[in-house]
C-alpha cells in the first residue's frame, strides 16, 4: 500500500458525460501529479500541483480540468472526452517537486 | 530534449535465470535515475533510485547500475522468480529542481515457471 489512493479504479463514460477522478494521499506530501499512461506509450505528465498551486500544465486539452483543494486531494474533472483519451490515469505525490514520487494504483478510463 | 528508451519491449525467460534490463537516455546531464515496477493495471512501485554521483544501487536480488557518460542504466535481477513478472520502467529526472521525470516505455518481463 503506497499511501496514495485513487477512485474509481475503473470508469466507462460516453463522450458527452462529465465525470471526475479523485486522488488522495496520506503521506503528508506537498506536491501532487496527474499522469496519463496510454497503451505502448511512455507515461505522460499532465499536471503538477505544489502547495495547492498548479505549477505545470503539460499542454493538456481543456477537456481535462484539474482541481487541488488542499495538499492531500487532487481531482481531474473530465468532460466531452474522446475515445483516444482512454488510458490509465495515475496520480502521484511527493514531499516537494524535486523529490521521489509515490504513485497510486490508477484509474482505468474507457471512453465510448 | 531528453529521451529515454528501453529495449527490448518484452522479454521472456525461464525461472531461475539471471537477467538484465536495459535503459538508455540521450542527455547525460541527469540528476537521478529511477527504476519502477508496474503490475498489470496497477500503479508504479519504486524499486531503486540512483543519484547521478552513484554508480549502482542494490536491493535484495536487484542491482541497478548507472553509466552517465554513455547514457545507460541496467537493472540486474538475480535468480528470477515468476513473481518478478511485471513491466519495468526507468525514469530520468533532468535536474534537482525538475518536477517532471521522463519515462521510458518499459520492458514487459515474463518469467516462465
Amino acid at each position: 500500500e503506497t499511501g496514495v489512493t485513487q477512485t474509481p479504479r475503473h470508469l466507462v463514460m460516453g463522450m458527452t458525460n462529465k465525470k471526475s477522478l479523485k486522488c488522495e494521499q496520506h503521506l503528508g506530501h506537498n506536491a501532487m501529479y496527474w499522469y496519463k499512461q496510454s497503451a505502448k506509450k511512455p507515461l505522460e505528465l499532465m499536471f503538477v500541483y505544489n502547495f495547492k498551486e498548479q505549477t505545470e500544465n503539460n499542454s493538456v486539452p481543456s477537456r481535462f480540468s484539474p482541481e487541488c483543494p488542499n495538499s492531500s486531494h487532487l481531482f481531474l474533472h473530465l468532460h466531452t472526452l474522446q475515445p483516444e483519451d482512454s488510458a490509465l490515469y495515475l496520480c502521484a505525490s511527493s514531499p516537494g517537486t524535486s523529490y521521489e514520487q509515490y504513485f497510486g494504483p490508477g484509474t482505468r478510463l474507457t471512453v465510448t | 530534449k531528453q529521451e529515454v528508451t528501453q529495449i527490448p519491449a518484452a522479454l521472456s525467460v525461464p525461472e531461475g535465470e539471471n537477467l538484465v534490463l536495459n535503459c538508455s537516455f540521450t542527455d547525460s546531464a541527469i540528476y537521478n535515475l529511477q527504476w519502477f515496477r508496474q503490475d498489470p493495471g496497477k500503479g508504479l512501485t519504486s524499486l531503486l533510485l540512483i543519484q547521478s554521483s552513484q554508480r549502482e544501487q542494490t536491493s535484495g536480488r536487484l542491482n541497478a547500475s548507472l553509466d552517465k557518460s554513455s547514457g545507460r542504466s541496467t537493472l540486474y535481477i538475480a535468480a528470477s522468480q515468476p513473481g518478478d513478472s511485471a513491466t519495468y520502467l526507468c525514469a530520468v529526472r533532468p535536474d534537482s529542481s525538475a518536477s517532471k521525470i521522463i519515462f521510458g516505455s518499459g520492458t514487459r518481463l515474463s518469467i516462465r515457471p
